[in-house]
């Protein structure tokens, strides 16, 4: 199993371009996420998916959108990039089938630079 | 206020003395919470998880949860440098396949060799 893996590793962008992150996962788990990291800021949740075809917002969802067609692939399209969108981009992915058993796996990352 | 506050450290200790990581958050409909490890330029990596209070123990670690403080404990035992990394506290409000993760801002630990 590959787990969770995303590309690109490093991208710069200027202000007003648009880009897709590619998330992708091979362990057949519903859930799917994207989160950004700040420092002083932690996680935050950007969009998540339950399933293929059903995405929902996460706590800063502007400037982004996501798409599911299949489950094992989530990509974050970056509409028109700003400088505040500057981050270090997570994706994950999960599956639980009851209370006691849950397993996560998070990508190693997308390095975000908008100049 | 955070919903869920984290010490960001740094924090050093000597190779071999017990660590001790916590977090307190505000909201008391949250469930599970959740303790994850983060190496230097790379992915979180979930650690343990643990539903409403109580210990719950793997290897040399034990998180521990008392819902009626708030609070919630990583104990790392016997610690070795591999386990310098930043760790992360996080919580979810509804039930796993819902879940939203709501995460402390990290603590930076270095075991001193």
């Amino acid at each position: 199993n590959a787990g969770v893996t995303q590309t690109p590793k490093f991208q710069v962008l200027k202000t007003g371009q648009s880009m897709t992150l590619q998330c992708a996962q091979d362990m057949n788990h519903e859930y799917m996420s994207w989160y950004r990291q700040d420092p002083g800021m932690g996680l935050r949740l950007i969009h998540y998916s339950v399933g293929a075809g059903i995405t929902d917002q996460g706590e800063v969802p502007n400037g982004y959108n996501v798409s599911r067609s299949t489950t094992e692939d989530f990509p974050l399209r970056l509409l028109s990039a700003a400088p505040s969108q500057t981050s270090v981009y997570f994706c994950a992915s999960s599956y639980s089938s009851d209370t006691s058993s849950y397993e996560q796996y998070f990508g190693p990352g997308t390095r975000l630079t908008v100049t | 206020q955070k919903e869920v506050e984290q010490d960001p450290g740094p924090l050093s200790v000597p190779e071999g003395a017990i660590v001790s990581l916590n977090c307190t958050y505000s909201n008391s409909a949250f469930q599970y919470f959740m303790w994850y490890r983060q190496y230097s330029r790379k992915g979180p990596e979930l650690l343990m998880y643990t539903y409403s209070s109580g210990n719950k123990e793997d290897g040399r670690f034990t998180a521990q949860v008392d819902k009626s403080s708030k609070y919630i404990s990583l104990f790392i035992r016997d610690s070795q440098p591999s386990d310098s990394a930043t760790y992360l506290c996080a919580m979810i409000l509804f039930g796993f396949g819902n879940e939203k993760l709501t995460f402390g801002t990290g603590t930076r630990l270095t075991i001193i060799p």
